[in-house]
Formats: structure tokens, C-alpha cells, sequence
């Protein structure tokens, strides 16, 4: 199906690494989310993009994380040097952005380990 | 900032009996944030499983309720009757405003296991 997709499903990075990890959100959608998923933190937002543009980053996440929309149909989020907290799950989420509680659309997320 | 605290870790519960993860929230922007539930089934993405608005309502999908309680800020999800297939990682989440004026930040709480026994 067209959902949201990711890639790589799995990443593994020695400290230090630049890492890049993909999404394309649903074809049509206008609001890009991508999320890191640890068990201590649970959920905890990293970016938001409205039509390409940047809404929101993560405020503490600025530093050594930058996410990037070239085009309504992708988006990277970059992770440079990574430190071995970065292991997480990474999600892209997106939704149509036409209404206020519209329901999110996620991918099935990006693994990172990182040594 | 905004917050959402549900039971921790792991639940298990035998098939046919009731459930009730618990959820409340803290919303720093406005008084009644939209509140959901997300799921993670094994081997999928995680999912909408409901979504209330309004204050005193009541969401419902796959036989799962939950009531929005704005008196004690509470959003708890109830099943009667938990099958096998039920088993999976459940998330309360709210939606608060963000600095566009939209609605779509979603602060998500730390997910509960939830494992049904046959």
C-alpha cells in the first residue's frame, strides 16, 4: 500500500558516523512529522514540516540533528556525529494537514544502533 | 510542557477478561486538547485506534472505549473482552497547538505492552 514508507528499516553506526535516514511520506499529504521512539522517553518529536516548510524542530535535538524536506514526496533527517544515545527507533509520520485532529499516518521506522 | 502518563510497561491479561490501560494528560496550551489512542500491532506501523475531541465524549473502534475526562484529566482505555489478537503496544497521545496554529503536535505517553494469554 501507499503509506508511509522508511528506509533503512535497520541502520547500525559506529560513534561518530554521519547517518541519513529516509522517508516518503503518503502522496498528497502536507504535514511531516518525524518522531524518536526510546522506552525511557517513549515518543519525542524531532521535526515538523507544513508544505515542505520547517514548523518546528526538537529544540534540544538541534544540534546534532537536521531534518531536510526537498520535496513533498521525501524527507531525510541527518544525524552527524552520532553518539551511541542516538539508539532509537526513528518514525515518519505524515497527514493531510487539512483539519486541526486529523489522524497521523505512521512508517514502520528506522532501527539505529549505535556502537 | 505537555504530558501524558499512561500504566507503565507491561500488562498481561487472560483472553475473554476486561482491560484498562490508564491515561492522563497535561496540556500546557489549552484548556481541552484532542486526545487518541495509537496502537502498534507486531510487525506494523503504529496506527490510529481512536481519537475524541470534545470533552465528555466518547471513542470507540475494535470493541476498545475511551472517555474524555476533563474533571480529572483522564483519557483511560477499556475493553470488556480481550482477544489474542489484541496484543500489541497501546499509546495515549494529545494534540496541542503549535507555534503554526495547527493541532497536529502530538505528545505521545511512553506506551503500554499489552499481552493476552489464551
Amino acid at each position: 500500500d501507499a503509506g508511509v514508507t522508511q528506509t533503512p528499516r535497520h541502520e547500525v553506526a559506529e560513534k561518530g558516523q554521519t547517518i541519513i535516514l529516509k522517508c516518503e511520506p503518503v502522496s498528497g499529504h502536507n504535514d511531516l512529522f518525524w518522531y524518536r521512539q526510546t522506552k525511557i522517553q517513549g515518543l519525542e518529536l524531532l521535526s515538523y514540516f507544513r508544505s515542505k516548510s520547517l514548523m518546528e524542530d526538537g529544540g534540544a535535538f538541534k544540534d546534532r540533528f537536521k531534518a531536510e524536506m526537498l520535496n513533498s514526496s521525501f524527507s531525510t533527517l541527518k544525524i552527524q556525529p552520532t553518539e551511541p544515545k542516538d539508539s532509537a527507533v526513528y518514525l515518519c509520520a505524515s497527514s493531510r494537514g487539512l483539519i486541526s485532529n486529523e489522524r497521523l499516518f505512521f512508517g514502520h521506522g528506522t532501527k539505529l544502533s549505535v556502537l | 510542557g505537555d504530558s501524558v502518563t499512561q500504566t507503565e510497561g507491561q500488562v498481561t491479561v487472560s483472553e475473554s477478561k476486561s482491560l484498562i490501560i490508564n491515561c492522563t494528560y497535561s496540556a500546557t496550551s489549552i484548556a481541552y486538547p484532542n486526545l487518541f489512542w495509537y496502537v502498534r500491532y507486531p510487525g506494523e506501523g503504529l496506527q490510529l485506534l481512536l481519537k475524541v475531541i470534545t470533552a465528555g465524549q466518547k471513542g470507540s473502534s475494535r470493541g476498545f472505549e475511551a472517555t474524555y475526562n476533563k474533571e480529572t484529566t483522564s483519557f483511560h482505555l477499556q475493553k470488556a473482552s480481550v482477544q489474542e489478537s489484541d496484543s500489541a503496544v497501546y499509546y495515549c497521545a494529545l494534540s496541542d497547538l503549535m507555534l503554526s496554529g495547527s493541532f497536529n503536535k502530538l505528545t505521545f505517553g511512553a506506551g503500554t505492552r499489552l499481552a493476552v494469554c489464551p
